[in-house]
């Protein structure tokens, strides 16, 4: 099965700085790369995710870039705002992605004011 | 759309008792996966159908555990007798069967095994 590493675990950032989270991932099959968000008392949802014959997806102040060779893909957050505390998961599916997700740890994000 | 629907939001009870939790997937959609989350483990995935077929149930825990699908509309995870251990968040999620989609999380079930 996919094993799937996320770092930091924990991240705290300045409200308007930058943040960056990597996932690193084993199943060379792997060919799509979701990032969900997951706020306090809800369910994961789907903020970004990118195929594997793409190199960087941006939608604005979130991107997310894929190195198929290392095996690891990393979700940017531009310009950062309260809002975006919460905890965000990679989830590469093993087999493409019909199938139930594998999720990384999390890493906690704190924007700090 | 109101999104996936689970109930109850959450549930206490105790040691050796049946538990029972039921979601509603988004119409229309044809997969169904049931997760766990706690903070030991993170989020785990217990169980998913396709067409209300288990595809893989591999990662149901034990035999305690059982999930149905007798319908596109509803779905239940069975635990039979309830642990301790068994405490955690649980989510059910839909999807529309084909790769690279979107899995949309209900908002869980807290459950509290005393």
């Amino acid at each position: 099965g996919e094993n799937v590493e996320q770092h930091p675990s924990t991240l705290s950032v300045q409200e308007g700085d930058s943040a960056v989270i990597k996932c690193t991932y084993s199943d060379s099959a792997s060919n799509y790369f979701p990032w969900y968000k997951q706020e306090l008392g809800k369910g994961p949802q789907l903020i970004i995710d990118i195929r594997s014959n793409v190199g960087e997806k941006k939608d604005q102040r979130i991107a997310v870039t894929l190195n198929k060779t290392a095996k690891h893909f990393s979700l940017h957050i531009t310009e950062t705002q309260p809002e975006d505390s919460a905890v965000y998961f990679c989830a590469p599916p093993p087999k493409g992605g019909a199938d139930g997700l594998t999720f990384g740890k999390g890493t906690h994000l704190i924007i700090q004011p | 759309d109101a999104g996936v629907i689970q109930s109850p939001r959450h549930e206490v009870t105790e040691m050796g008792q049946e538990v029972t939790l039921r979601c509603k997937p988004i119409s229309g959609h044809n997969s169904l996966f049931w997760y766990r989350q706690t903070m030991m483990r993170g989020l785990e995935l217990l169980i998913y159908f396709n067409n209300n077929v288990p595809i893989d149930d591999s990662g149901m825990p034990e035999d305690r555990f059982s999930a149905k699908m007798p319908n596109a509309s509803f779905s239940t995870l069975k635990i039979q007798p309830s642990e301790p251990r068994d405490s955690a968040v649980y989510f059910c999620a839909s999807g529309i069967l084909a790769f690279y989609n979107e899995q949309f999380f209900g908002p869980g079930t807290r459950l509290t095994v005393l």
